[in-house]
């Protein structure tokens, strides 16, 4: 089992439409959970931290389940521009450090 | 606060000419990291580093790639001899700590 995975997609969606993604993990002792998003050809950024609680920002919410051991990503009233590869990044917990894996990403795309 | 910058955006090379990339992380980071992403791909981890020490290298290979992050200057990238399979972009990203990245804009590398 591959230690973050993805639906590659591509979900394409209607303006206004609710489109959630999931991402699972593997290691159970992973402890820190991010979402970012790349656009075409740019640089990936920080959308939002997901919280044990769940957390939400604007028109996105993510949560976390420990017990599956996945984290979703929720938007809300699609726009264009939520157009993008939306990458789930996890921390591996066993090794000397915080490392990081960034998942292969799911892309969405909005249409008019 | 500027962002963390990379330079050259865009780079040519000829097979066998030596690649050198910069990354001058966000003012207060101390962390470093590199990732190569294909077309199509996903971002694929190469090194991370601290000041003058290499952490996890797991991710580079084993020949032509070196990294650096010295007391003071920006961090390199160097590929030696390159080959057309180095074609990619190359994302340096940078932290406070081991969790939140936040990426530079890219180099593209282009080997014709």
């Amino acid at each position: 089992r591959k230690e973050v995975e993805q639906d590659p997609g591509p979900f394409n969606v209607p303006e206004g439409a609710t489109v959630a993604f999931n991402c699972t993990y593997s290691n159970s002792a992973s402890q820190s959970f991010f979402w970012y998003r790349q656009d075409c050809r740019k640089e990936p950024k920080l959308l939002m931290s997901v919280y044990s609680s769940g957390n939400e920002d604007g028109r996105f919410t993510a949560q976390l389940n420990r017990a599956s051991q996945y984290i979703s990503l929720l938007i809300r009233d699609s726009k264009l521009s939520d157009s993008a590869t939306y990458l789930c990044v996890v921390n591996m917990a066993e090794t000397s450090y915080d490392k990081v894996i960034f998942g292969p990403g799911t892309s969405l795309s909005v249409i008019p | 606060n500027a962002g963390v910058m990379q330079n050259p955006r865009h780079l040519v090379r000829r097979r066998g000419q030596e690649a050198r990339l910069r990354c001058s992380p966000m003012k207060g980071h101390s962390h470093v990291y590199w990732y190569r992403q294909l077309p199509e791909e996903g971002l694929k981890f190469m090194v991370y580093l601290q000041k003058e020490n290499i952490i996890d290298e797991s991710g580079m290979p084993k020949e032509r790639f070196s990294a650096e992050f010295p007391k003071e200057g920006p961090s390199i990238l160097r590929i030696q001899q390159v080959v057309r399979g180095d074609s990619a972009a190359y994302f340096c990203a940078s932290s406070p700590h081991s969790y939140e990245q936040y990426f530079g804009p890219g180099t593209r590398l282009t080997v014709t």
